[in-house]
């Protein structure tokens, strides 16, 4: 069964500290892997994008990181600002039926001032 | 690029009446649309695929005959939630995929509460 795990569930940090979220994933044949932000009440916003042969990716303060062998990915968040909070959901395309998407329960994160 | 709206963003219905939500890639031509629902602190859950004129695919345990899906042209895909009741309040997310990409883009969501 293609399964997506995210850790921990939910997270609280201070304003301009770091932090990693966790995915693992069992998701097989593997296409690729998302990490998406859900800001409350609207819809997933993609954040990285990786595949197969790519071990890291950044964008701005958001870096992801993906090992294809131990099917793990994290997604690190550099000095975390108030927006910041919301739901991370890790996503990973692949499984039997090709392009579908797996999606992880989603950490929830609050940064406080 | 790759945008894709949803109306209503939110809505509030009787319980025994049909709503409509409406998903548009507004920015490319959108093969294949998704229907998700989201139940509060949960993931997105499928519930449909549909591709431009032909009929959807349900995921099991989603009824075809209450939740309606139209995709009648390449940039618009429309969701009745028919005979509502308050169990089918939830958060509605489509989602939209061009031909050969492999990437979905998301609505902004449609918020449905059933009184």
């Amino acid at each position: 069964k293609n399964q997506v795990e995210q850790s921990p569930q939910s997270l609280i940090i201070l304003e301009g500290k770091n932090c990693t979220l966790q995915c693992n994933y069992t998701v097989s044949p593997f296409s690729n892997l998302r990490w998406y932000k859900q800001d409350t009440g609207r819809g997933p916003v993609s954040l990285t994008i990786m595949t197969f042969s790519e071990n890291t990716k950044s964008n701005g303060r958001y870096t992801a990181t993906l090992d294809a062998d131990t099917k793990q990915s994290s997604l690190h968040i550099t000095a975390s600002q108030l927006s910041d909070s919301a739901s991370y959901i890790c996503v990973v395309s692949g499984g039997n039926s090709g392009y579908a998407l797996n999606f992880g329960k989603g950490t929830s994160l609050l940064v406080t001032p | 690029g790759a945008v894709v709206s949803q109306h209503p963003s939110w809505v509030i219905c009787k319980s025994g009446t049909s709503v409509k939500i409406e998903c548009r890639s507004l920015d490319f031509q959108a093969t294949t649309m998704f229907w998700y629902r989201q139940f509060p602190k949960q993931s997105l859950m499928l519930m449909a695929t549909s591709n431009e004129g032909s009929k959807a695919t349900y995921e099991q345990g989603v009824e075809k005959d209450k939740f309606l899906i139209n995709h009648a042209s390449l940039t618009l895909s429309t969701l009745t939630v028919t005979s509502a009741h308050p169990e089918d309040s939830s958060f509605y997310i489509c989602s939209a995929r061009r031909a050969q990409v492999d990437t979905q883009y998301f609505g902004p969501g449609t918020r449905l509460t059933v009184l």
